[in-house]
């Protein structure tokens, strides 16, 4: 069963505009929400996290947005670029679990 | 990738063989962790570690086992390999400080071919 359920499965986005890529969960003792971006032949890197206590993190062009209520969080690319072409993974742990449950993750495609 | 390799970094072996799996991290991290990435899946835990000679299962660890006998090293091995193990294995490495785990460090992987 996955523990975090994300989509889409692939996105395309013309260069400058905005990619949204949502993920929801249903433990809610999860307490930390990162987001990876994974290029092809390497391996995943941090891109940005949030912790439950905010609503909404960014950082250049990356911006998360999460909704505690309905267990629900998106990553923002505001003015996409080329370069973020990439597969970006959701991802949801817990404090003490050791456990890091990702989502089945999203193919970018930005178009010039 | 943050001081992590793996090795061998892509391997074919046939059904029914043992393959052992390496990762090498010189950021001297307390926490190592093995995922599979497959497909439809994500990455998925295998099995960590959080310490020299602790480790426990992760969430599709059945047919896997694990070693660390150094810090820096945390060894993987399919006992005996089988067509569903073909899939691309990171290693990953994270700290603790006071309880507080930081960020995860993905090694470049390793793509596994099991025929």
């Amino acid at each position: 069963q996955q523990q975090v359920k994300q989509s889409p499965q692939s996105l395309i986005v013309q260069k400058g505009g905005i990619s949204i890529i949502n993920c929801a969960y249903e433990n809610t003792a999860f307490d930390y929400f990162p987001w990876y971006q994974q290029f092809p032949g390497k391996g995943p890197a941090l891109l940005i996290a949030i912790r439950p206590d905010v609503s909404e993190k960014k950082e250049g062009r990356f911006t998360i947005s999460f909704n505690k209520s309905a267990k629900q969080f998106s990553l923002h690319i505001m003015d996409s670029q080329p370069g973020d072409s990439a597969t970006y993974f959701c991802a949801a742990d817990q404090t003490g679990a050791n456990n890091l449950f990702f989502g089945t993750g999203t193919r970018l495609t930005v178009i010039p | 990738d943050a001081g992590i390799t793996q090795s061998p970094r892509h391997k074919v072996t046939e059904t029914g063989t043992p393959v052992t799996l390496r990762c090498h991290q010189t950021e001297n991290h307390r926490y190592m962790y093995w995922y599979r990435q497959d497909p439809g899946h994500g990455l998925r835990l295998i099995h960590y570690s959080y310490g020299v000679k602790d480790t426990d299962k992760g969430e599709v660890s059945d047919g896997y086992s694990v070693s660390r006998s150094k810090t820096e090293d945390f060894l993987l091995t399919l006992e005996s390999a089988t067509s569903s193990q073909t899939s691309v294995y990171f290693c990953a490495i994270s700290e603790s400080v006071a309880s507080i785990r930081y960020e995860q460090y993905f090694g470049p992987g390793t793509r596994l071919t099991v025929t």
